[in-house]
């Protein structure tokens, strides 16, 4: 299981790019990144999952450089409601790993 | 959107008394996970079923926790007796699982909302 590093915490202010970098230099062949955001007093919640290159959806934007032992989560203009913890995970989720989350990157926004 | 139902939502127990937990996973979901989260960390793995089975219970402290799926459907975490150190959120999770190879990613865990438990 490929263990993950990302920052304790960040701050940022209403309307900019927030940018969360994680490392995973042990990433498997059949591994995902997966991203996790979760509210005090609710369980995690899916944001963004992907293998290579970039993926954006909705809510955010995962980049995946081609060796794969990092990953960038990418939020635009963010809110006030963007602060969270987020966690990155990393797994084969098709074979159902135990996935192990770390203490993740509790990202505070300011007015 | 299909959601993870668990109960009760918030626990007050003393320390020595019996306390459960329920989980009602989504619809169709093989798989399904206990977390336990102690303030400012991340969710521990306690047991992981699939279907009716325990694939992992490594982390689970069998002297006072048990855990049961008995239907392969909703599940109920035990703890017996609650130790002041158990205080923490109880998380459930499922997941759906895809045939290996398919390429097609998934897309994780649903989480409920969670137990919060404080033992005093």
């Amino acid at each position: 299981l490929a263990k993950t590093t990302q920052p304790i915490s960040m701050d940022s202010y209403e309307g900019q790019e927030v940018n969360i970098t994680c490392s995973h230099n042990n990433i498997a062949t059949n591994d995902y990144i997966t991203w996790y955001q979760q509210f005090p007093s609710q369980g995690p919640r899916f944001i963004i999952q992907g293998y290579k290159t970039k993926v954006t959806n909705e809510v955010a934007s995962l980049f995946i450089p081609a060796d794969r032992k990092s990953s960038t989560l990418s939020l635009p203009r963010v809110s006030l409601s963007d602060t969270a913890v987020y966690y990155c995970l990393v797994g084969d989720m098709n074979r159902d790993d135990k996935i192990i989350f770390g203490k993740g990157t509790r990202l505070h926004i300011l007015p | 959107e299909a959601e993870v139902a668990q109960s009760p939502r918030y626990k007050i127990t003393e320390k020595s008394q019996a306390v459960a937990f329920w989980c009602d996973p989504i619809s169709g979901h093989a798989t399904l996970y206990w977390y336990r989260q102690i303030l400012g960390q991340g969710p521990e793995l306690l047991v992981q079923f699939q279907d009716e089975s325990v694939v992992d219970d490594s982390q689970l402290p069998k002297d006072r926790f048990s855990a049961e799926r008995l239907k392969g459907v909703d599940s109920t975490l035990k703890i017996q007796p609650a130790e002041l150190g158990d205080s923490a959120m109880y998380l459930c999770a499922s997941s759906s699982t895809l045939p290996t190879g398919t390429g097609t990613p998934n897309y994780g865990y649903t989480f409920g909302s969670g137990t919060r438990l404080t033992v005093v």
